[in-house]
């Protein structure tokens, strides 16, 4: 069985950082590309960031580039969102998923069940 | 950048047909995916690559994609659609992912 289960976060003043992970679990890391995912409160889904299954190739949504980095780590079978300069704007819940194949298309057939991060002082 | 447009909201009785739309300039030459969202709940894939449906996905969910839109179509609609909806497509002429606004689906 496919599981994502993400961690990491929390409450962060403006200007703080944090990093997510997503502990993956039921299939071959590293052989799907995975993407992270927000939603804010009442809103709607934003993707924010993907990364290939070899990890060779990562994006970034223009919102987060500069400031946020994905990496995953394929012996661990996990998913990190390192977020720098955090902004109230980056209040959110976070999704983890998993995408189709390598290739990223960001076509998440599988999805953790977010962690929330709230920016605010 | 690529700009996915969906109404906010469609309403539909039980048992017809609901169809949700996405916008976009050329979205035909793209593939769309289409995830259903409860709240509360993470999305749910139902249909990948235009019209291709995840096993578990009810035949009632199909979609279609050509020219400047791409259409979600529910078939004898049941109560429990309702959720949001949301189109997304890989822009690759700026490496990115885009979601539509969302479509708030209410069977009435």
């Amino acid at each position: 069985e496919v599981q994502l289960v993400e961690s990491g976060g929390g409450l962060v003043q403006p200007g703080g950082s944090l990093r997510l992970s997503c502990a993956a679990s039921g299939f071959t890391f590293s052989s799907y590309a995975m993407s992270w995912v927000r939603q804010a409160p009442g809103k709607g889904l934003e993707w924010v960031s993907a990364i290939s299954g070899s990890g060779g190739s990562t994006y970034y949504a223009d919102s987060v580039k500069g400031r946020f980095t994905i990496s995953r780590d394929n012996s661990k079978n996990t998913l990190y969102l390192q977020m720098n300069s955090l902004r109230a704007e980056d209040t959110a819940v976070y999704y983890c998923a998993k995408d189709l194949g390598d290739i990223v298309v960001v076509a998440g057939d599988y999805w953790g069940q977010g962690t929330l991060v709230t920016v605010s002082s | 950048s690529y700009v996915l447009t969906q109404p906010p909201s469609v309403s539909v009785a039980p048992g017809k047909t609901a169809r949700i739309t996405c916008g976009g300039n050329n979205i035909g030459s793209k593939s769309v995916h289409w995830y259903q969202q409860k709240p509360g709940q993470a999305p749910v894939l139902v249909i990948y690559y235009d019209s291709d449906r995840p096993s578990g996905i009810p035949e009632r969910f199909s979609g279609s994609n050509s020219g400047n839109t791409a259409t979600l179509t529910i078939s004898r609609v049941e109560a429990g659609d309702e959720a949001d909806y949301y189109c997304q497509v890989w822009d690759s002429s700026s490496d990115q992912g885009v979601f539509g606004g969302g479509t708030k689906l209410t069977v009435l």
